[in-house]
Formats: C-alpha cells, sequence, structure tokens
C-alpha cells in the first residue's frame, strides 16, 4: 500500500511567486493536515481538511491557502511567497478525524 | 490555542542508557501520538495512544496517555545509535498540534 505522497520533493521559487504543493494521502484516508517546518525547529499547524472541508487552519496569514479534492488529495498554495517562508512543508494523512496520522517525505521550498 | 509542552528540549546520553521525555499541555487530547524525525525526512509514527490511562509499547519504546488526557510520556529502554533524532509528541483533538521536539544524542 502506497504511503502518502508529496510533490513536488523540491521547489525553487522567487520571492512574490507563487507556489502549489501536492498531497496524496493514503488510499482511504479522508483526513489531510499540512505543516510548515522551518529548519531545525518544530511543525507548525497550517490546515486540516477533512471530506473535503477545511476544518480548521494555523496562525498563518491568509495567502497560505488550499483545498481539498473529491478524491482527499490536496493541494497547499502559498501567494506572494517572501524570503521566510523557505521550509519544509509537510502532509499528513489519516483514516479519519483523531487517529493515527502518516507522513509524508515533504516538499522542500526554497524562496529566493 | 492548543499548546503543547515538550520536554526536554535535548538530551545526550550514552548508548545503553534508558530515555525518558514528556509533553504536557492545558488542554485535553482524544490521542496522543509519538513520532520520530530523521534529518530533510517526514516524521515517523512510532506509538498511538487512544485511551487515558494507557500504556503501550512498541519494542523498546513505551508510551503513556495520561490519566488527566493532558499529558503523555515516551520512554525507550537500552538506547542504541541509531535512536539519534528528534521525538515530537502530537495532541488530536480533531486537529493535531505538535510539541516543540526533543532531540536525541546517543553517543557510542
Amino acid at each position: 500500500e502506497a504511503g502518502v505522497t508529496q510533490s513536488p520533493t523540491h521547489l525553487i521559487k522567487p520571492r512574490g511567486q507563487h507556489a502549489t504543493l501536492r498531497c496524496s494521502p493514503i488510499s482511504g484516508h479522508t483526513s489531510v493536515y499540512w505543516y510548515q517546518q522551518a529548519l531545525g525547529l518544530g511543525l507548525q499547524f497550517l490546515l486540516w481538511y477533512d471530506e473535503g472541508e477545511e476544518r480548521n487552519r494555523g496562525n498563518f496569514p491568509p495567502r497560505f491557502s488550499g483545498r481539498q479534492f473529491p478524491n482527499y488529495s490536496s493541494e497547499l498554495n502559498v501567494n506572494a511567497l517572501e524570503l521566510e517562508d523557505s521550509a519544509l512543508y509537510l502532509c499528513a494523512s489519516s483514516l479519519y478525524a483523531n487517529t493515527e496520522a502518516f507522513f509524508g517525505q515533504g516538499t522542500r521550498l526554497t524562496v529566493v | 490555542g492548543q499548546q503543547l509542552n515538550q520536554s526536554p528540549q535535548s538530551m545526550f546520553i550514552q548508548e545503553g542508557e534508558d530515555v525518558s521525555m514528556n509533553c504536557t499541555s492545558s488542554s485535553i487530547f482524544n490521542t496522543w501520538l509519538w513520532y520520530k524525525q530523521d534529518p530533510g525526512e517526514g516524521p515517523v509514527l512510532l506509538i498511538a495512544l487512544y485511551k487515558a490511562g494507557e500504556l503501550t509499547s512498541n519494542g523498546r519504546l513505551t508510551a503513556q496517555f495520561g490519566i488527566t488526557r493532558k499529558d503523555s510520556f515516551l520512554n525507550i529502554s537500552a538506547s542504541i545509535p541509531s535512536d539519534v533524532g528528534i521525538y515530537f509528541c502530537a495532541g488530536l483533538n480533531n486537529d493535531m498540534r505538535f510539541g516543540a521536539g526533543t532531540r536525541l544524542t546517543v553517543k557510542p
């Protein structure tokens, strides 16, 4: 069974542009979580999607947004990129809310 | 928001020693999870806890869900060099929040 897959693995974008990161959950999982992890730091909660709906978002500006598709895959969009957005972006999926979640390998976003 | 306080921040131990780390919160959680992360990788799930008071083992790892549902601990027995990494606790109460991590260094 395939795990959580994220694409692309690495992404380099100029400041001010837009980035789209994608996540495919484990088959059958309906909950998807997104996190930002700056170098050497912890996981900061960005967004939680469940059954196609945004259920909660962390303390990030509105230029961080996303969505969950009918097949439960998800994308994270970051507009007007800033240098401090450079980080590892991690996606996790779970069968449903409040159950064990599994992470992908992450997308390393570098803003130049 | 839901804050998780994880301690210690870092540990330097000798191979063969036991390790203990914990997480506390002012909020109640329905589920506690413990993860290990290696550099540049996604966190890997070690143990999941679903019931207050639950004690669960996975090899040399043992974790407990605190009876108040506001805390959890993770023990690693007889540490080995491959235990090196960052350990994170996570509490679930619909969404999932993480502690700041415990960086473990094991000296051979």
